[in-house]
């Protein structure tokens, strides 16, 4: 199985530019996730969705969107990127929406906005 | 929103000693609480979980023990080896309906030989 698989690696945009970072998850998993990361900050939710057509808004939503039209893939959007958006992101997906059960991450994408 | 704290300073621990890190949380008390693993350039992945009526729960060279009362959790590494050196989360729902997930900062965990 392949699992969460994100795409780009790496990325770098300059300021005012948009772009879609890619998640897909081959596990059937109703629950999916996107977290930012930077130092000293740990992760950060951005936005989730407990299912297809279903998203809300996390802990720092502001300069992002996200849609869920299936179940495997969940794109997450830079409408016009900043260099505050500079940051490791991750997208996780599980079986559950309460997270009891085990969640699986995606190696990542490196973002540098100029 | 939850708060978790974490000791940001990293722990070095000579291999064979059992390592010992912690997590602590204010606010309310979660239904049960997580563990990561994160190695450099990687996503975290999973370890364990523990439920709050489980005061202790073991994973081969890994326990942790859940404390409701002094709203904490001990996740210990006996026997470590240079490979157990990465980066350990701690991760707790939200209050009302766990859609959300809080993660502690980590502690960098490095296992000299």
């Amino acid at each position: 199985n392949a699992g969460v698989t994100q795409t780009p690696k790496f990325q770098v945009l300059k300021t005012g530019q948009s772009m879609t970072l890619q998640c897909a998850q081959d596990m059937n998993h109703e629950y999916m996730s996107w977290y930012r990361q930077d130092p000293g900050m740990g992760l950060r939710l951005i936005h989730y969705s407990v299912g297809a057509g279903i998203t809300d808004q996390g802990e720092v939503p502001n300069g992002y969107n996200v849609s869920r039209s299936t179940t495997e893939d969940f794109p997450l959007r830079l409408l016009s990127a900043a260099p505050s958006q500079t940051s490791v992101y991750f997208c996780a997906s599980s079986y559950a929406a309460g997270w009891e059960t085990e969640a699986f991450f995606g190696q990542g994408t490196r973002l540098t906005v100029v | 929103s939850q708060k978790i704290e974490q000791n940001s300073e990293a722990l070095n621990i000579q291999e064979g000693k059992t390592a010992t890190l912690t997590c602590n949380y204010t606010n309310y008390s979660p239904a049960y609480l997580q563990w990561y693993r994160q190695d450099p350039g990687r996503g975290p992945v999973f370890l364990l979980l523990i439920r709050e009526n489980e005061k202790e729960k073991r994973k081969e060279r890994l326990k942790v023990t859940f404390d409701t009362t002094l709203k904490q959790s001990l996740f210990h590494i006996t026997a470590s080896q240079p490979a157990d050196s990465a980066t350990y989360l701690c991760a707790l729902p939200n209050s009302g309906g766990y859609q959300k997930v809080t993660f502690g900062t980590g502690t960098k965990l490095q296992v000299i030989p």
